[in-house]
């Protein structure tokens, strides 16, 4: 069974612009789930997504949203980008939601200068 | 608000030791709390997820147990290989909704 694939892998954009990254899921999960990672911050919970809902939100500003389809594949945009957005961005997938096990993907690197 | 700590932040052991990691959480509503190892440059790969009920839970050479009243969580590797060199992360679903990441403990095997 195909893992969790994320484009781009890597992402360079200037301040101010906007970027979308996109997520497939392991066939079958409906939950899928964004993280941010950085040196500073480590690893943060940004939201999940069941079933094209929006069921659970970490402490982000309203910049980062999301959005999941009827096939489960789901998209994260970032708007207005600052330098602090440079991270590396997972998304994992799971069968039930948040509770289950989590299969992550292998992250978008993205770069804003 | 949860607060997850992994102590040491940086391991190295020779090839063949035994060795504990260590979770601790300031909260106990915890739905569950998941082990996960990533190596650089690459995504997360889960190891164990253990219940709140539970008290642990068994992989291969990999042991977890977790006691929630004390708000502690300790990953044990048995015989260590080179190939368990990467960084090892604990998080908790708190309260059924938000995940809690530690930073991590970098453990790197020598051979």
């Amino acid at each position: 069974k195909a893992g969790v694939t994320q484009t781009p892998r890597y992402l360079i954009k200037t301040r101010g612009q906007q970027v979308t990254l996109s997520c497939s899921p392991i066939s079958g999960h409906r939950s899928v789930s964004w993280y941010q990672q950085t040196p500073g911050q480590g690893l943060q919970f940004l939201f999940e997504y069941f079933s094209e809902t929006q069921r659970n939100k970490g402490n982000f500003p309203g910049r980062f949203s999301g959005r999941q389809f009827s096939n489960s594949r789901s998209e994260m945009n970032v708007s207005t980008l600052e330098l602090g957005d440079s991270a590396l961005y997972l998304c994992a997938s799971s069968l039930g939601g948040i509770a289950d096990t989590q299969y992550f993907g292998p992250g978008t690197r993205l770069t804003v200068l | 608000k949860q607060e997850v700590t992994q102590i040491p932040a940086a391991l190295s052991v020779p090839e063949g030791e035994n060795l504990v990691l260590n979770c601790s959480f300031t909260d106990s509503a915890i739905y569950n709390l998941q082990w996960f190892r990533q190596d650089p440059g690459k995504g997360l790969t889960s190891l164990l997820l253990i219940q709140s009920s539970q008290r642990e839970q068994t992989s291969g050479r990999l042991n977890a147990s977790l006691d929630k009243s004390s708000g502690r969580s300790t990953l044990y590797i048995a015989a260590s290989q080179p190939g368990d060199s990467a960084t090892y992360l604990c998080a908790v679903l708190h309260n059924f909704n938000k995940f809690y990441f530690g930073s991590g403990t970098k453990l790197n095997v020598k051979p």
